[in-house]
């Protein structure tokens, strides 16, 4: 059980908008932690999509974008293409944990149809 | 250009231990908190540790705290985890990750990953 909640899937045809959402908690986003999230291809290590809950990093095009209000965030694909078709995860901080925790949620596969 | 390349894992017998390298090239190493992050078959993302720039503090989820132990040799640009009396609930492709530099952790840069298999 994932301390951040995400919908285990969603799908869009191509050029259609998408939104992933990453549901917390008083702990974790409602504390006020930014909110990133990583894009995992197939077979490939997770790449970095949004920092601080709605940065791009250099190189990622302006059609992924991200939001956060309250205890949830959110990730929006615009004019989808078939190479978005991966696994998203979002991830914060939880003061609830013990150590310096990172939390992740459970991922979202993302289809493509 | 940052890479991060990560060696070391094998099958190993549970009850077993094993330690695992991440070579870093392409930024200033020592002055960046670094994570490992794992991920087992099928499953999702699960951060594992961190270890700040000069190795003076270090984190562990609960799920690995008094079994492993992370480390760095700044002067090697070298990262590491030592694992011991591993359980099959370990197996796992181990990333190593660059964190961002942001207040709490975030990860910009990931290696390819290595994997650990703990069975009999």
């Amino acid at each position: 059980q994932s301390v951040l909640t995400q919908p285990p899937s969603v799908s869009g045809a191509p050029g259609q908008r998408v939104t992933i959402s990453c549901t917390g908690s008083s702990s974790n986003i409602g504390a006020g932690y930014d909110v990133h999230w990583y894009q995992q291809l197939p077979g490939t290590a997770p790449k970095l999509l949004i920092y601080g809950n709605s940065n791009r990093p250099s190189g990622v095009p302006d059609r992924f974008s991200g939001s956060k209000s309250g205890t949830s965030a959110s990730l929006a694909i615009t004019g989808l293409q078939a190479e978005d078709e991966a696994d998203y995860y979002c991830q914060s901080y939880d003061s609830s944990l013990s150590g310096s925790a990172a939390v992740f949620g459970g991922g979202t596969q993302l289809t493509v149809l | 250009e940052v890479q991060l390349v990560e060696s070391g894992g094998v099958v190993v017998q549970p009850g077993g231990s094993l330690r695992l390298s991440c070579a870093a090239s392409g930024f200033t190493f020592d002055d960046y908190t670094m994570h490992w992050v794992r991920q087992a078959p099928g499953k999702g993302l699960e951060w594992v540790s961190l270890i700040s720039w000069d190795g003076g503090s270090t984190y562990y989820a609960d799920s690995v705290k008094g079994r492993f132990t992370i480390s760095r040799d700044n002067s090697k640009n070298s990262l590491y985890l030592q694992m011991n009396s591993l359980r099959t609930e370990d197996t796992a492709l181990y990333y190593c990750a660059k964190d961002l530099g942001q207040e709490n952790p975030s990860f910009d840069y990931w290696g390819q990953g290595t994997l650990v298999t703990v069975s009999s």
